[in-house]
């Protein structure tokens, strides 16, 4: 079945310093990858999305590239701020229509002191 | 803007008691969710549904049933509350579209049974 492996955390980071999330994934046939992003007391919201291999998903400062020979799909981020605190999620997206689900990975927190 | 609402942020129930999680969109969207979240657990799906009166056994659906009598509306039952049911519990929902679309997230219920 499907799933996904992403860094355990906590990981903490001074502010401005360079942000790597690794992520990982099995899959069958060609899913769609997703960060999510959950800022404490909240829901989770989309931070970025790729769809097919070599896509790279970009918002607010932070990237990633879905890369199917590695089957990764990293998060980056070249600065971080405090406000950049939050759980992050990596999920993966099986298929369309009305069988669509999300497998998602364990969450890594990030805390970034100033 | 999308939304997604959860009736109540926080709750605590007692062993036994029969427990109602609400969950309304305002997108029209087919797919709904209800998801647990737990430490160190990541999100697990508890059912989904892809229709109004249908619905689908998600990874840990022992212990939970679901009812959707209204497109808009997706509730999760609780029959008989356990402490092992204690976590906060997180609806989504999702258009019936081709793969990439994103799952939209309510802010979260925090179940605490004594």
């Amino acid at each position: 079945g499907n799933s996904v492996t992403q860094t355990e955390g906590p990981v903490t980071l001074s502010e401005e310093a360079f942000l790597t999330i690794n992520c990982t994934y099995t899959a069958t046939g060609y899913p769609s990858l997703f960060w999510y992003v959950q800022y404490p007391g909240e829901g989770l919201q989309l931070l970025l999305k790729a769809t097919k291999a070599d896509d790279k998903g970009s918002n607010k400062g932070f990237e990633a590239t879905y890369r199917k020979e590695t089957t990764s799909f990293h998060l980056e981020k070249g600065s971080v701020q405090v406000s950049d605190s939050a759980v992050y999620f990596c999920a993966l997206g099986n298929s369309g229509g009305s069988n669509y689900k999300l497998t998602f990975g364990k969450g890594t927190l990030l805390t970034v002191n100033p | 803007d999308v939304k997604v609402t959860q009736s109540s942020r926080y709750l605590v129930k007692r062993t036994g008691e029969k427990v109602f999680l609400e969950c309304v969109q305002d997108m029209d969207h087919e797919n709904m969710f209800w998801y647990r979240q737990d430490p160190g657990l990541g999100l697990r799906l508890i059912y989904f549904s892809y229709d109004v009166k249908m619905k689908e056994k998600g990874d840990i659906p022992e212990g939970y049933s679901v009812s959707r009598e209204k497109k808009e509306r997706f509730s999760l039952i609780l029959e008989s509350a356990s402490t092992n049911q204690t976590s906060m519990y997180l609806c989504a929902s999702h258009p019936l579209a081709p793969k990439g679309e994103t799952q939209y997230f309510g802010p979260g219920t925090r179940l605490l049974v004594l």
